[in-house]
């Protein structure tokens, strides 16, 4: 069971916008900023945003992310089918003096 | 351009201890603020976090798994290695370094290596 829910997953057709969640405490989440992660299939995860909210060199604009108290939000705004891959959050938790990653969400682009 | 990769036996036995090599490029473990981390991820399963150890030797462990794990630093070879005893077939997995920076509360892996398959024989 992973410190951070997330949904299992989420679908969207492409052009359309897509939101998922990510829900912790007030020990992780609520007291650092929040990284997700984009893994397609095959591959080693990638940096989509970190810092909650700001995007690494190469990611489009079309990615963003957010927070608000103990929960955190990746958009996705014009799906396109090559964003078919799980996403994961991450964090820093201080109870457990470490990084805690979400269970992961698949999405799917129908 | 940041590159990481991870060696080591991809067949252990039940038991065994497994050694894992992160081999960097491009950076350095004695820069203010950088560190290399590890992470594994099972079969059709999510990511879960090992070990982190930074520039200056601070060195952080997963709770669960503390009692088994080691990790140093050799950074005149650019090194991080992993060390992980009594392995059982639930410790299958693909094993992934990563370079990360930022810290604690602010961190993020930003650039991972191509991750390597190890698999736990009982």
């Amino acid at each position: 069971q992973s410190v951070l829910t997330q949904p299992p997953s989420a679908s969207g057709t492409p052009g359309q916008r897509v939101t998922i969640s990510c829900s912790g405490s007030s020990s992780n989440i609520g007291s650092s900023s929040v990284n997700w992660y984009q893994q397609l299939p095959g591959t080693a995860p990638k940096l989509l945003i970190f810092r909650t909210g700001q995007r690494p060199s190469g990611v489009p604009d079309r990615f963003s992310g957010s927070k608000s108290g103990t929960s955190a939000s990746l958009a996705i705004s014009g799906l396109q089918s090559g964003d078919e891959a799980d996403y994961y959050c991450a964090t820093w938790d201080d109870s457990l003096h470490g990084p805690v990653f979400g269970g992961g969400t698949k999405l799917t682009v129908l | 351009q940041i590159t990481l990769k991870e060696s080591g036996p991809t067949l252990v036995k039940s038991t065994q201890t497994l050694t894992l090599t992160c081999t960097f490029s491009a950076f350095s473990l004695t820069t203010t603020g950088v560190g290399v981390g590890w992470i594994r991820q099972p079969p059709g399963k999510a990511l879960e976090w090992l070990a982190l150890i930074y520039w200056d030797d601070s060195k952080y462990y997963s709770p669960s798994l503390k009692s088994r794990l080691t990790i140093t630093k050799d950074t005149s070879k650019y090194q991080v290695v992993l060390t992980m005893t009594n392995l059982d077939p639930v410790d299958t997995a693909t094993y992934y370094c990563s370079h990360t920076r930022g810290g604690e509360n602010t961190g993020y892996f930003d650039y991972w290596g191509q991750g390597t398959l190890v698999t736990v024989s009982s």
